[in-house]
């Protein structure tokens, strides 16, 4: 069975780090590109990226670059997304999401992570 | 960069039909995709490609697109199909990677 599982909810302070994880199983890790997800309290989602496990190449939504980093540790089959400096409009869900292939539908998704950033 | 518009919100009787469209010029080139997402959960694809359903989802889903705008039809709405849908493009006019995602139609069912 193909999961993606993510680590659990996050409270920060603003200015603090942060990087939370998504952990694929049931399928070839290295096969597929994973991308993250962002949804805001009551929005939509927006694409911020992706990375393909085999070479850690990745592209950025232009809207989060420089504002995040996508990573990929493929020994542990785990994609991440971190943050230097959070800021209390990074206070959202996190979903992780995998394409059928690189310009494919997302057919799995992992559960979310939800980031709250407050003083 | 291009963007893909939806209606915010529409609503069905139980068991009639609704449809829900997608707009943008990235639609004229590269297929929909449709997601559903129930209240707290995380979204789910109901509908991709040309008009494809992956394994587990009914047959009252069904799509379609015609120049710039996608569509995503439900024929005899259920309770259980009250969600927010989400349509998803490429736009290539940053890179082929890049994924446009509409703003979400909320669907009721009365």
């Amino acid at each position: 069975e193909v999961q993606l599982v993510q680590s659990g909810a996050e409270m920060r302070k603003p200015g603090e780090s942060l990087k939370i994880s998504c952990k694929g199983s049931g399928f070839t890790f290295a096969s597929y590109w994973i991308a993250w997800v962002r949804q805001m309290p009551g929005k939509g989602l927006e694409w911020m990226g992706i990375i393909y496990p085999v070479d850690s190449d990745t592209r950025y939504n232009p809207s989060f670059q420089g504002q995040v980093t996508i990573s990929v540790d493929r020994s542990i089959s785990t994609a991440y997304l971190q943050w230097s400096s959070l800021k209390a409009s990074d206070t959202a869900t996190y979903y992780c999401a995998r394409p059928s292939h690189s310009t494919g539908p997302f057919d799995y998704w992992g559960q979310g992570t939800l980031v709250a950033v407050s003083s | 960069s291009s963007e893909v518009t939806q209606g915010p919100a529409v609503s069905v009787e139980l068991g009639q039909t609704v449809t829900i469209t997608c707009q943008g010029d990235s639609l004229r080139t590269h297929l929909a995709s449709w997601y559903q997402q129930r209240p707290g959960q995380a979204p789910t694809l109901v509908i991709y490609g040309k008009n494809n359903r992956p394994s587990g989802i009914p047959d009252r889903f069904s799509g379609s697109t015609s120049g710039t705008t996608a569509s995503l039809t439900i024929i005899g709405a259920q309770a259980e199909d009250e969600a927010d849908y989400y349509c998803a493009s490429r736009d290539s006019s940053v890179n082929h990677l890049h994924v446009l995602f509409g703003g979400g139609t909320k669907v009721t069912v009365l």
